[in-house]
């Protein structure tokens, strides 16, 4: 049982270049989430989903966008990289409203 | 928005001894969650706690949902206790948010 995978680990991206972050979830959770971790911030939700098929804006959603095709999978895109999106990005998901939230294990994106 | 604030915001401990940490939230919640961030940067999700206290081996916590507060008591600490803890909460709404807002963290140094 892998629990939430996420894909890569680490990525560097120059200025303007796009990249997709995969998360997948082997627990038939219906609800996936991306947040952004910044130093002396905490943990900021970009874009979450509360079932297959539906998207929907977190506190930090602008530069970000995301498809949830499958039920198991999230997926979250830049199209046009900019430093300000350097972080540490964890996804994460959920059996249901009000459950316990299970963390991936992070990507560290820098963008120069 | 709803504020949550933790402290103290560093703590450093002699294995073997007891803390607690403390999370305060400005609104009423239907969701609070703990979680420890190790030095390897994963989050594991501690405690589903809204209300009432809860234990887990060393670990216990408590909610005071009408005083707005939760408390994270951690004996006999171990080096690997070291990290972050965070709290996250959401705030009552009628309808469920699915908006988890974190707080910055108490930062744990156990040393042998």
């Amino acid at each position: 049982n892998a629990g939430v995978t996420q894909t890569p680990k680490f990525r560097v991206l120059k200025t303007g270049q796009s990249m997709t972050l995969l998360c997948a979830q082997d627990m038939n959770h219906e609800y996936m989430y991306w947040y952004r971790q910044d130093p002396g911030m905490g943990l900021r939700l970009i874009h979450y989903s509360v079932g297959e098929g539906t998207t929907a804006k977190g506190e930090v959603p602008d530069g970000y966008n995301v498809s949830r095709l499958k039920k198991q999978n999230f997926l979250l895109g830049l199209e046009s990289a900019a430093p300000s999106q350097t972080s540490v990005y964890f996804c994460a998901s959920s059996y249901g409203y009000n459950s316990p939230l299970h963390f991936g294990n992070g990507t560290r994106l820098t963008v120069t | 928005g709803i504020q949550v604030e933790q402290s103290p915001p560093d703590l450093i401990l002699q294995e073997g001894a007891n803390s607690t940490l403390r999370c305060n939230f400005s609104d009423s919640v239907n969701n609070l969650q703990w979680f420890h961030q190790n030095p390897w940067g994963q989050l594991i999700n501690l405690f589903y706690i809204p209300s009432g206290t809860k234990q887990n081996g060393r670990l216990s916590a408590t909610t005071v949902a009408t005083e707005r507060y939760s408390l994270l008591y951690i004996s006999s600490s171990q080096t690997t206790d070291s990290g972050v803890y965070f709290c996250a909460v959401e705030p009552y709404s009628g309808a469920g948010s699915y908006q988890l807002t974190f707080g910055k963290g108490t930062k744990l140094s156990v040393i042998p």
